[in-house]
């Protein structure tokens, strides 16, 4: 069964400096996501994306975010000065029809 | 007003019984969509089960069956014959509007569920 798959598994980072999750979404999907899951809370969407633009985001999603689908494959979750309470899993999902499919999650521990 | 409701932090069961974890909704849309994921330690979610509002029949998969309750809005999981592999995070998620592409989901609290040997 296809899958999304997310590098790296674990990424460890200063904080203020920048970092780059990112995900290979199912090929004929057409939808991707991202979320969020502070150590020991529930998942929180973080942002949408469609047709090359964003299509919904959550407070959380503020400017230090951005997200950018650079070929025809790879989906991108920038964080450009990361805080240490950007500390989180990072899951990005993808759908074409229900249910949302997710990916294994990016561990980000900021130092 | 929370969208979903997981009032159950942690749960214990024996192992091969069956347990039921509560979960309940808040929408306004006609048209929703209710899954129950996994998350073992290892901290990937897995998608279990899902019930669109408008199915007739609770869904199942395997071990695991929607108890699903429109008017009272709660769309409990519940796993037959618990097995030790079972103990994980369970969080039940809601989508608003009609299925098809787009599904963003709305995650509960999530509930700890340990299985006893």
């Amino acid at each position: 069964e296809p899958e999304v798959t997310q590098t790296p598994s674990h990424q460890v980072t200063q904080m203020g400096q920048e970092v780059i999750l990112r995900c290979v979404p199912i090929s004929n999907h057409l939808y991707f996501y991202w979320y969020r899951q502070i150590l020991g809370q529930k998942v929180e969407f973080l942002v949408s994306f469609y047709n090359n633009e964003i299509s919904e985001k959550s407070e959380i999603f503020d400017d230090q975010f951005s997200v950018e689908r650079p070929d025809g494959s790879n989906f991108t979750l920038k964080i450009r000065s990361t805080k240490l309470e950007d500390s989180a899993m990072y899951f990005c999902a993808s759908s074409a029809d229900q249910p949302q499919h997710f990916g294994d999650g990016t561990r980000l521990s900021i130092l | 007003a929370q969208k979903i409701t997981q009032t159950q932090p942690g749960m214990f069961v024996q192992e091969k019984e069956a347990v039921t974890l509560d979960c309940t909704y808040d929408t306004s849309d006609p048209s929703y969509g209710l899954f129950w994921y996994k998350q073992p330690s290892s901290g990937e979610m897995i998608f279990l089960i899902y019930q669109g509002s408008y199915d007739q029949q609770n869904a199942t998969e395997g071990r695991y069956s929607l108890n699903f309750q429109k008017a009272r809005k709660s769309a409990n999981l519940v796993i037959s014959a618990s097995q030790l592999g079972d103990s994980a995070m369970y969080f039940c998620a809601m989508r608003e509007g009609p299925s098809g592409g787009y599904q963003k989901v709305t995650f509960g609290t999530g509930t700890k569920l340990q299985v006893i040997p």
